[in-house]
C-alpha cells in the first residue's frame, strides 16, 4: 500500500497570514494514464470530510481560490494564502493513483 | 437536490454484521463509482473500498478483506456496505462518497455519516 505523510500534524496560524501543508507519498503517484490522483480534503469537527483539491492543483467547485495544491511524484503541498477563522479543522492528502486508496494522518489547522 | 443520505446510528454486538446504505438523489447512481471510508472516534480516516460506475468491480482494503462488500441496486438508486464479524475496534462514523469515473479522488458529494457503534 502506498504510505501517505503530512507534515506538520499540528499547524498554529495567526488570521490572515498564509500557511502551508505538506505530503509525500511512499511511491510516485503518477498513473499509467499519466495523471497525477493526488487530492486534499477538508474536515471540520463533526462533519464529513469536504474536497478541496484534486489532481494536485484542480479546485474543487465552490472552493475559494485562496487554497492552491502544488507538487509531482511524491511531494505536494497544499497552501492557504490567508487563513480565515473559517479554516480550522483537519486537512488530509490521499492519494487515488492506486488501490487501495489511502490518506495522510490529517493536519489539525488551529488558529493562534 | 443533488446528495447522499446515509441510514441512521446501529448499534451491534460483537460477531454480528451491519449494512450501512446510501441513498443518492439528483443524479444517477452508476454514472459514478462509490468509495466507503470510515473515521474511529478521534481518530484519521480509513479507505474501506469502492465500487466502479460502470461494472460493478469492487476493490477493498486489505485490512477488511473477506469481511467487507460494497453493492449497488439501481433500481432504489442505493448503495450498501456490509461489515461482517464486527469488532469492537470496527467501532467508527462509516462514509459514503460519490466518486468521478474519470478524475479518481475526485470525491465531490459525501453522505452525512453513519455511527456505527460495537459494544457487547
Amino acid at each position: 500500500d502506498i504510505v501517505m505523510t503530512q507534515t506538520p500534524l499540528s499547524s498554529p496560524v495567526t488570521l490572515g497570514q498564509p500557511t502551508s501543508i505538506s505530503c509525500r507519498s511512499s511511491q510516485s503517484l503518477v498513473h499509467r494514464d499519466g495523471k497525477t490522483y493526488l487530492s486534499w480534503l477538508h474536515q471540520r469537527p463533526g462533519q464529513p470530510p469536504r474536497l478541496l483539491i484534486y489532481k494536485i492543483s484542480s479546485r474543487s467547485s465552490g472552493v475559494p481560490d485562496r487554497f492552491s495544491g502544488s507538487g509531482s511524484g511524491t511531494d505536494f503541498t497544499l497552501k492557504i494564502s490567508r487563513v480565515e477563522a473559517e479554516d480550522v479543522g483537519v486537512y488530509y492528502c490521499m492519494q487515488a493513483t492506486e488501490f487501495p486508496q489511502t490518506f495522510g494522518q490529517g493536519t489539525k489547522l488551529e488558529i493562534k | 437536490q443533488v446528495q447522499l443520505v446515509q441510514s441512521e446510528i446501529e448499534v451491534k454486538k460483537p460477531g454480528a454484521s451491519v449494512k450501512v446504505s446510501c441513498k443518492a438523489s439528483g443524479y444517477i447512481l452508476n454514472n459514478y463509482a462509490m468509495t466507503w471510508v470510515r473515521q474511529a472516534p478521534g481518530q484519521g480516516l480509513e479507505w474501506m473500498g469502492w465500487i466502479s460506475a460502470y461494472n460493478g468491480h469492487t476493490n477493498y482494503a486489505q485490512n477488511f478483506q473477506g469481511r467487507v462488500t460494497v453493492t449497488t441496486d439501481t433500481s432504489t438508486s442505493t448503495a450498501y456496505m456490509e461489515l461482517r464479524s464486527l469488532r469492537s475496534d470496527d467501532t467508527a462514523v462509516y462514509y459514503c462518497a460519490r466518486e468521478s469515473p474519470y478524475d479518481y479522488g475526485r470525491v465531490t458529494l459525501w453522505g452525512q455519516g453513519t455511527p456505527v457503534i460495537v459494544s457487547s
